[in-house]
């Protein structure tokens, strides 16, 4: 079992809708959590980063965390066409060192 | 945020050549650095651990002598891939931790498409 599981997709949606992103772990010392967003053959960009668990909003992002069922959740608002691209939680004990799920990859359609 | 850049961002290289990545961070001091390698549609896998003034701590199954790192400076860490095959073609990543407060999040380099012909 993988320590972080996340949904491949693809997933697409039209434009304006609310997105969904989940990813689930095993490991209970995972103590931060980040969504990351990657276009095409760029690396990854930091979008939200989070330590508590409830939920954290910035513009049309909100990061959720459920510590108790090893679970987190990214939503998108209002989604743009500019939103498509992969999506990649992460997370982290006291190590610096990041565990990534596989990734989840969007197309929002105009 | 913390900017790191990674030099190539492509190289094309013959079978059997050597290959060196760079990645420095531009206005803060790394420690640490991390390089990753993605395989497409596939999600980033940690190769090793740089740390500035010592060796670099290597994950299981890949090869300290194949990929040689080193960080000499605060700022720069050096990924070089040896004597590559086609089966190294992969995007390489490197990354530094955040250090802003106990942050953990990590900044990332833009990545480097290697291509081995």
């Amino acid at each position: 079992q993988k320590e972080v599981e996340q949904d491949p997709g693809p997933l697409s949606v039209p434009e304006g809708a609310i997105v969904s992103l989940n990813c689930t772990y095993s490991n209970s010392a995972f103590q931060y959590f980040m969504w990351y967003r990657q276009y095409s053959r760029k690396g990854p960009e930091l979008l939200m980063y989070t330590y508590s668990s409830g939920n954290k909003e910035d513009g049309r992002f909100t990061a959720q965390v459920d510590k108790s069922s090893k679970y987190i959740s990214l939503f998108i608002r209002d989604s743009q066409p500019s939103d498509s691209a992969t999506y990649l939680c992460a997370m982290s004990g006291t190590a610096r060192q990041l565990t990534f799920g596989s990734g989840t990859q969007l197309t929002v359609l105009p | 945020g913390a900017v790191v850049s990674q030099h190539p961002s492509w190289v094309i290289c013959k079978s059997g050549t050597s290959v060196k990545i760079e990645c420095r961070s531009l206005d803060f001091q790394a420690t640490t650095m991390f390089w990753y390698r993605q395989f497409p549609k596939q999600s980033l896998m940690l190769m090793a651990t740089s740390n500035e003034g010592s060796k670099a701590t290597y994950e299981q199954g890949v090869e300290k002598d194949k990929f040689l790192i080193n960080h000499a400076s605060l700022t720069l860490s050096t990924l070089t891939v040896t004597s590559a095959h086609p089966e190294d073609s992969s995007f390489y990543i490197c990354s530094a931790p955040g250090t802003t407060g106990g942050n953990t999040e990590a900044f990332f380099g833009q990545g480097t498409r290697l291509t081995v012909v």
